[in-house]
């Protein structure tokens, strides 16, 4: 069965410090894959998203970036983190129209 | 730019009460999925639907994709406490299937 993995869960870095977050997925080969961030309870933003390796599509401008090296493998990066870099950051793939699989988030808290 | 709204905004009922949630967009969307939130968590898909009128259940949910597929609306029999979440909707643009929108969502709360 397929399943995804992402982590840290929590997170807490100063501002201007760097950032990675990993995804990874299994069970599955060439999956669509996603970063989203949520505000406190309420709807997902969508901020990258990839169809294969090394093919990235950048939804909002911002201090973030995404790289995908691997086909099971989604990173998100940042150089110097923010205070609006805040938030509740979600990994997730699909294969089509069936829906999304999320991962378990990271909650990133920059001080 | 499609979006997708969702009423009520929040909803706090008694266990045992039935309730509908919405979805409405000015947009068709090729398919509707609708997720169950918990705090701290990640969505998990409950139902997709993709013929205009579909009716599916699952348990005490009932969903249901509008004739012109712009809208869903999401109703729950005999609500329980396990039912608390974020209930989000979220559709896919007539043209991809690989990118939906999500709507912000609306937030239950059944009390014991």
């Amino acid at each position: 069965s397929q399943t995804i993995h992402q982590w840290p869960a929590t997170l807490v870095q100063p501002v201007g410090s760097p950032l990675s977050l990993e995804c990874t997925v299994e069970g599955t080969s060439n999956p669509n894959l996603y970063w989203y961030r949520q505000a406190a309870g309420r709807g997902l933003q969508l901020l990258f998203y990839s169809v294969g390796i090394g093919q990235i599509s950048s939804e909002v401008p911002q201090n973030l970036s995404a790289s995908r090296p691997q086909d099971r493998q989604f990173i998100l990066s940042s150089k110097k983190l923010l205070l609006s870099d805040s938030g509740f950051y979600l990994c997730a793939w699909s294969m089509g129209t069936y829906g999304y699989t999320f991962g378990s988030g990271t909650r990133l808290t920059v001080v | 730019t499609q979006l997708l709204e969702q009423s009520p905004q929040f909803l706090s009922i008694q266990e045992g009460e039935n309730l509908t949630v919405y979805c409405n967009s000015s947009s068709v969307f090729s398919s509707l999925q609708w997720y169950r939130q918990e705090p701290g968590e990640g969505p998990v898909l409950l139902v997709t639907v993709v013929t205009g009128g579909e009716v599916k259940k699952l348990k005490r949910l009932t969903f249901q994709f509008g004739d012109a597929r712009k809208d869903s609306s999401l109703h729950i029999t005999a609500a329980q406490p396990g039912d608390t979440g974020l209930y989000l909707c979220a559709g896919s643009p007539g043209t991809s299937y690989d990118k939906v929108i999500f709507g912000p969502g609306t937030s239950l709360s059944v009390i014991p």
